[in-house]
């Protein structure tokens, strides 16, 4: 069975600072892991996805993540935060089945 | 190239009553997923469908069923709706079944009272 574990569901920083928010997933064969936000009131959109390939994946908007097997981790990260990057980031998961099992979301804060 | 679109945005409903909600894929996408999204549930899973048949299927009650068009357009249905239905329905869609981007669309707020 495959789950994924989002720590943290509330994260502030302030503006200018390092972003880190954490995904931990469990899958009993190679996954596919993908990041999203979501903004109020608006669908979720694709921010990076790791499908085998690089282990360091880099998406829109400034930001990457990467994939470490040994520590079954996915954390997203920003170098500087903006303003704008303040909403709802959700990891997911999507081995075997196809179905993607998301994680519980973790809402970002950027303060000024 | 426009990107999902769902219909209605935003739904108010009385328990008991029925509802049917809308989605049209990425042109040229074939796979429709549907996820229902609660504060208290976060994002869970409901079917996924891919040429005209249901391929998955999450934990929910036979009120919730869907169906796909031969032009990949989808729709959902929920009978005799509770209060617990109230939720944002989000639509996906992707090039085929198995592929693994998905691509959301904004989502209908269903409320239930």
């Amino acid at each position: 069975a495959q789950s994924v574990t989002q720590l943290g569901s509330h994260v502030s920083v302030s503006e200018g600072a390092l972003v880190l928010l954490r995904c931990n997933y469990s899958s009993s064969v190679p996954p596919y892991l993908f990041w999203y936000v979501q903004y109020p009131n608006q669908g979720l959109q694709l921010l990076l996805k790791y499908t085998s390939a690089a282990t360091l994946v880099k998406g829109i908007n400034g930001f990457e993540a990467e994939f470490k097997k040994s520590e079954t981790s996915f954390h997203l990260t920003k170098p500087s935060a903006h303003m704008s990057d303040a909403a709802e980031y959700f990891c997911a998961v999507s081995s075997g089945t196809y179905k993607y099992i998301f994680g519980t979301g973790t809402r970002l804060k950027v303060l000024a | 190239k426009a990107g999902v679109t769902q219909t209605p945005r935003y739904l108010i409903k009385t328990r008991g009553q029925q509802v049917t909600l809308s989605c049209s894929p990425i042109s040229g996408h074939r796979s429709v997923s549907w996820y229902q999204q609660t504060p208290g549930q976060g994002l869970q899973f409901l079917f996924e469908y891919f040429s005209e048949t249901q391929r998955n299927k999450g934990n929910f009650p036979g009120r919730f069923s869907g169906r796909q068009f031969s032009n990949s357009r989808s729709e959902m249905n929920v009978s005799t709706l509770e209060l617990g239905d109230s939720a944002l329905y989000l639509c996906a869609s992707s090039l085929a079944e198995g592929a693994r981007e998905q691509y959301f669309g904004p989502g209908t707020r269903l409320t239930v009272t």
